[in-house]
């Protein structure tokens, strides 16, 4: 099992519509939680990060963990075409090393 | 602005040929990793440094060595190329005195291996 699982989707949605991204984790000594966005034939950028449970909003954008189901989602809302990215969630393992989910290919259509 | 760049966007080599990938940033940071990604599968960790002449094997180390002389460049070599290292590789490199949740990714390397 992977440590930090993601469903690759692909995800179509209208524009305007709330996207609901999530992420499951194994170990539940992770306590930082990333979500990086990855436009096409670019390198991954971070987006969020939350430290241990709760929620953090940034504009449009809201992560939220709940460390008791081991549970990462992001959410999006009044979606743009130019949010259409494929996401990825991560965790520090402390260690310095962060473990990737496989990422969720998004796409807003006009 | 932080940056780190990559050598190549594109590169295609041959089968058994030596492929050099070289990675520099310009943030001063300690932490530099060398990532793959393919579809499904997301970002695979196949060597890590923590500071200058040290590296670490991450979860895919078979087939690829790396080298750290100099803090700001981190190089990627693929000893004997194959056709399954195909992929997109991806530098990233951070600071564990600042943001440590935070890598900074280059654009990227597209290899194809024939």
């Amino acid at each position: 099992q992977k440590e930090v699982e993601q469903d690759p989707g692909p995800l179509s949605v209208p524009e305007g519509a709330i996207v609901s991204l999530n992420c499951t984790y194994s170990n539940s000594a992770f306590q930082y939680f990333m979500w990086y966005r990855q436009y096409s034939r670019k390198g991954p950028e971070l987006l969020m990060y939350t430290y241990s449970s709760g929620n953090k909003e940034d504009g449009r954008f809201t992560a939220q963990v709940d460390k008791s189901s081991k549970y990462i989602s992001l959410f999006i809302r009044d979606s743009q075409p130019s949010d259409s990215a494929t996401y990825l969630c991560a965790s520090d393992n402390q260690g310095g090393k962060l473990i990737f989910g496989q990422g969720t290919e998004l796409s807003v259509k006009p | 602005d932080v940056k780190v760049t990559q050598s190549s966007r594109y590169l295609v080599k041959r089968t058994g040929e030596k492929v050099f990938l070289e990675c520099v940033q310009d943030m001063d940071h300690e932490n530099m990793f060398w990532y793959r990604q393919d579809p499904g599968l997301g970002l695979r960790l196949i060597y890590f440094s923590y500071d200058v002449k040290m590296k670490e094997k991450g979860d895919i180390p078979e087939g690829y060595s790396v080298s750290r002389e100099k803090k700001e460049r981190f190089s990627l070599i693929l000893e004997s190329a194959s056709t399954n290292q195909t992929s997109m590789y991806l530098c990233a490199s951070s600071s564990p005195h600042r943001s440590r949740e935070t890598q900074y990714f280059g654009p990227g390397t597209r290899l194809l291996v024939l």
